[in-house]
């Protein structure tokens, strides 16, 4: 079965645009959460969505933003980027009581 | 203090040798999670633990609720295991806690 898809996979965006990343999970996951990596501060949670509402969420400032669709695909935003944005975003999929299946990332850079 | 500490930060071995990455955390967990992340980004999820033990091939993960830890064991290691292995907790909620991770090379 097909993975995780994120897409775009690389993208170069100006301080102060803003960005949306889109992620579809395997068929029939019906969480999906995103994630932020970057080399100084490592792998950190964003948010979490499950049926179209949003589960959880981590200690990103409101700028960090995501809605999940009716088929589960996922889109994140971040409004006003700032160069610290720039980093690798995941997003991965899982069912009720199952592993997770992460996509490949999008790397954005912040110029 | 991090909620997930990893040790070690790197490590280096060769070829064959039996290999042993630890994982402590301070959190009350619903699951512990290991994954692997080659050069280039990608993230596979090994394993997830929420007591006991678990193999899958060459890879071994064990927990131990009460102490907070966790380890995973390579054997017979490979270069193709040359890569960051990230160990992240979860909490009711879906929340997460990652450690820094570990960066393994295996020279042939």
């Amino acid at each position: 079965k097909a993975g995780v898809t994120q897409t775009p996979r690389y993208l170069i965006k100006t301080r102060g645009q803003q960005v949306t990343l889109s992620c579809s999970p395997i068929s029939g996951h019906r969480s999906v959460s995103w994630y932020q990596q970057t080399p100084g501060q490592g792998l950190q949670f964003l948010f979490e969505y499950f049926s179209e509402t949003q589960r959880n969420k981590g200690n990103f400032p409101g700028r960090f933003s995501g809605r999940q669709f009716s088929n589960s695909r996922s889109e994140m935003n971040v409004s006003t980027l700032e160069l610290g944005d720039s980093a690798l975003y995941l997003c991965a999929s899982s069912s009720a009581g199952g592993g997770y299946t992460f996509g490949s990332g999008t790397r954005l850079t912040v110029v | 203090k991090n909620e997930v500490e990893q040790s070690p930060q790197n490590l280096t071995a060769q070829e064959g040798e039996f290999i042993t990455i630890n994982c402590s955390y301070s959190v009350g967990i619903s699951a512990l999670h290991w994954l692997q992340q080659h050069p280039g980004g990608g993230i596979v999820s090994l394993f997830m633990l929420s007591s006991g033990k678990k193999k899958h091939g060459r890879l071994i993960a064990t927990i131990n609720i009460q102490e907070k830890h966790s380890s995973l064991h390579i054997t017979a290691s490979h270069p193709r295991d040359s890569a960051v292995y990230i160990c992240a907790a979860s909490l009711i909620g879906n929340q997460f806690y990652f450690g820094t991770g570990t960066s393994l090379t295996v020279i042939p």
